[in-house]
């Protein structure tokens, strides 16, 4: 089935540094979704992509849809502590008219102030 | 605007009983997800409604699951007999499609735990 190989599993990086993170797919897809999630609660939404080679910003946080329709990036300027929690990747498949996402393994970060 | 919300948050079931679960979605909406997670995974797909359309449900939905959005707002998720196995989060997710765009929301889960 389709899968998405989502990386680095973790991070723990000092307060103020850039991070980085990706999701890989051999699977084509319409939609690239970026969500954060803290213990205990639903996935929040951070960006999303809707087109490939899109480029899109949402204050520190940048995201590219892949050319290829199958990757895409997220890019956190200056961390901070709030920072902190899981962020997964999540794509809409191409194939078949489905709605549903398919979710990375998710990417746990831990800032250190 | 209220987002997604879940009802109960918390669930806490012996082996056998049933259990439902209720998810309102951000009003207007016209689709409604499911999904589950389990401990240190991503959320996994389980079955979508388009207004009272149950469109696709996914093989993780075994005979013992059931799911309704029975005037296409609220929706219920129903596990019958639980398992051990069943214990997850149960994410409920609704979304407005508008041409080839489509961007899920999130409610806030409900944590089952079956003993």
């Amino acid at each position: 089935g389709q899968q998405l190989n989502q990386s680095p599993q973790s991070m723990f990086i000092q307060e103020g540094e850039d991070v980085s993170m990706n999701c890989t797919s051999s699977s084509i897809f319409n939609t690239w979704l970026w969500y954060k999630q803290e213990p205990g609660e639903g996935p929040v939404l951070l960006i999303a992509l809707y087109k490939a080679g899109e480029l899109t910003s949402n204050g520190r946080l940048t995201a590219q849809f892949g050319i290829t329709r199958k990757d895409s990036f997220l890019n956190i300027s200056a961390s901070i502590p709030s920072d902190v929690g899981i962020y997964f990747c999540a794509g809409q498949p191409g194939s078949g008219n489905t709605g549903k996402l398919i979710f990375g393994q998710g990417t746990t970060l831990q800032v250190k102030p | 605007d209220t987002g997604v919300s879940q009802n109960p948050r918390h669930k806490i079931t012996k082996r056998g009983q049933n259990v439902t679960f209720r998810c309102d979605p951000i009003s207007e909406h016209n689709r409604l997800y499911w999904y589950r997670q389990t401990l240190g995974q991503g959320p996994e797909f389980l079955t979508y409604f388009q207004n009272e359309a149950q469109l696709e449900k996914s093989r993780l939905l075994s005979d013992r699951f059931s799911a309704e959005r029975p005037k296409g707002s609220f929706s219920t998720l129903e596990i019958q007999r639980t398992e051990q196995g069943d214990s997850a989060m149960y994410l409920c997710a609704s979304s407005l499609r508008s041409g080839s765009r489509e961007t899920q929301y999130f409610g806030p889960g409900t944590r089952l735990l079956v003993l």
